[in-house]
């Protein structure tokens, strides 16, 4: 079965622009999030969905926005880029959105520089 | 606001040894508490989740403990190898998001 998959793996863009990242969970599971991920630090939450809703949102500027497709697939947009947002962008799925014995499985992350 | 602090920062150890990994947490109202390994430029791999009405979990030569009233888990890998060299994450959650410590990054050495 596969894995947690995003793309792209890795783009370079200009201050200023606009880009989308994307991801797909595993097969069946429902719940997705997206995590920021700076070199040297540990992974910061953006947000979560479930079933096509925003269940969380970490403390990132409006710059940052998501959505969760019927299919439970998702997109992370950020506008307006800036130098610091050049970071690993992790997605991440679990069954449901609750935690007991749910176990969190990340993708390999878009790597997005800002130049 | 929930600070996970993990130390040290960087261990370098001769294959065979066992060690410790330190995490610390600020707010000991934890839902869960979850060790990770990530790979230089790769993603994360979830290694052990201890709820918080756990005191720990063992997988193969991994064993993680978690005393929620001092704040503090630690990982325990025994006879390490050089295939262990990683950095090693760990994470509490709380409502909707989880909350990282920066990582200590493992170096087995043959």
């Amino acid at each position: 079965d596969a894995g947690v998959t995003q793309s792209p793996t890795h783009l370079i863009k200009t201050r200023g622009q606009h880009v989308t990242l994307r991801c797909s969970p595993i097969s069946g599971h429902k719940s997705v999030s997206w995590y920021q991920q700076v070199l040297g630090q540990g992974p910061q939450f953006i947000f979560q969905y479930y079933e096509k809703e925003e269940r969380g949102r970490g403390n990132f500027p409006d710059r940052f926005s998501a959505r969760q497709f019927p299919n439970y697939s998702s997109e992370l947009n950020v506008n307006a880029l800036l130098l610091g947002d050049s970071a690993l962008y992790l997605c991440a799925s679990r069954l449901t959105g609750g935690d007991l014995g749910n176990t969190i499985y990340f993708g390999e992350g878009s790597w997005l520089t800002v130049v | 606001k929930q600070e996970v602090t993990q130390i040290p920062a960087a261990l370098s150890v001769p294959e065979g040894e066992n060690l410790v990994l330190n995490c610390s947490f600020t707010d000991s109202a934890i839902y869960n508490l979850q060790w990770f390994r990530q790979d230089p430029g790769k993603g994360l791999t979830s290694l052990l989740l201890i709820q918080s009405s756990q005191r720990e979990q063992t997988s193969g030569r991994l064993n993680a403990s978690l005393d929620k009233s001092s704040g503090r888990s630690t990982l325990y890998i025994a006879a390490s190898q050089p295939g262990d060299s990683a950095t090693y994450l760990c994470a509490v959650k709380r409502d909707n998001d989880m909350r990282f410590g920066a990582g200590t990054r493992l170096t087995v050495k043959p």
